[in-house]
């Protein structure tokens, strides 16, 4: 079935060190995103692609980087930069049309907890 | 920077019961506003807005757009248990880029 998978849904590390976290998806879309959620808190975007080679920061991208090398993989890294990186990591792709964005389709989630 | 406001921040209602939502935003070069609904992980797609006063209806929820008081409302008639979620509002701007509200938490008891 064509979807959106991230990986691991559930992460542990200590202070200090980096963390990937996974995004893969077949749906053949465009546009990639990456969103933090923090309890009480709507989603905030830390960075986002529209085309391979290509990507953007969001709102709150200090801390964070991503590659965008193949279509279907958006691949994010914690770094140890990040102050307060334990949260919910939600990642989404869209068929970006060139006019809008269109509906997001989002996987299931990381949840990053610092130790 | 692009702000997007939701309101209330939560609220408790009894099955059966109307429930309305409001997203008013500020951001550049507005293109599109979309709702989604968040029960456990995975937020799922509600409805799109493109065109101010046009409303977009799907069973028991229907929303609307005004682009000139820079809002939208989400209405869910005769609700249910099920409806119990969390309610999210986004907003894309310029750059394509995709800002989402804090939420509403909707609780529908039995």
């Amino acid at each position: 079935d064509g979807g959106i998978t991230q990986s691991p849904k559930y992460l542990f590390r200590k202070e200090g060190q980096n963390v990937t976290l996974s995004c893969e998806q077949n749906l053949n879309h465009d546009a990639m995103y990456w969103y933090r959620q923090d309890p009480g808190q709507g989603l905030r975007l830390i960075y986002y692609s529209q085309i391979v080679n290509d990507f953007q920061k969001g709102d709150i991208a200090e801390g964070y980087s991503v590659s965008r090398e193949k279509k279907e993989s958006f691949p994010l890294t914690v770094t140890s930069a990040q102050k307060n990186p334990t949260a919910f990591y939600l990642c989404a792709s869209s068929t970006w049309t060139g006019t809008n964005t269109g509906e997001l389709f989002f996987g299931e989630g990381s949840r990053l907890t610092v130790l | 920077e692009d702000k997007v406001v939701q309101s209330p921040l939560s609220l408790v209602v009894h099955e059966g019961d109307t429930v309305t939502l409001n997203c008013s935003y500020e951001v550049t070069n507005f293109r599109s506003l979309l709702w989604y609904k968040q029960e456990k992980k995975a937020p799922t797609f509600l409805f799109m807005l493109t065109s101010s006063g046009i409303e977009k209806k799907s069973g028991r929820l229907s929303s609307i757009l005004d682009k000139k008081e820079l809002f939208s409302i989400l209405n869910i008639t005769a609700t249910q248990t099920g409806d119990s979620a969390i309610y999210l509002c986004a907003v894309e701007s310029r750059d394509y880029k995709l800002s989402f509200g804090a939420g509403t938490t909707v609780t529908v008891r039995a």
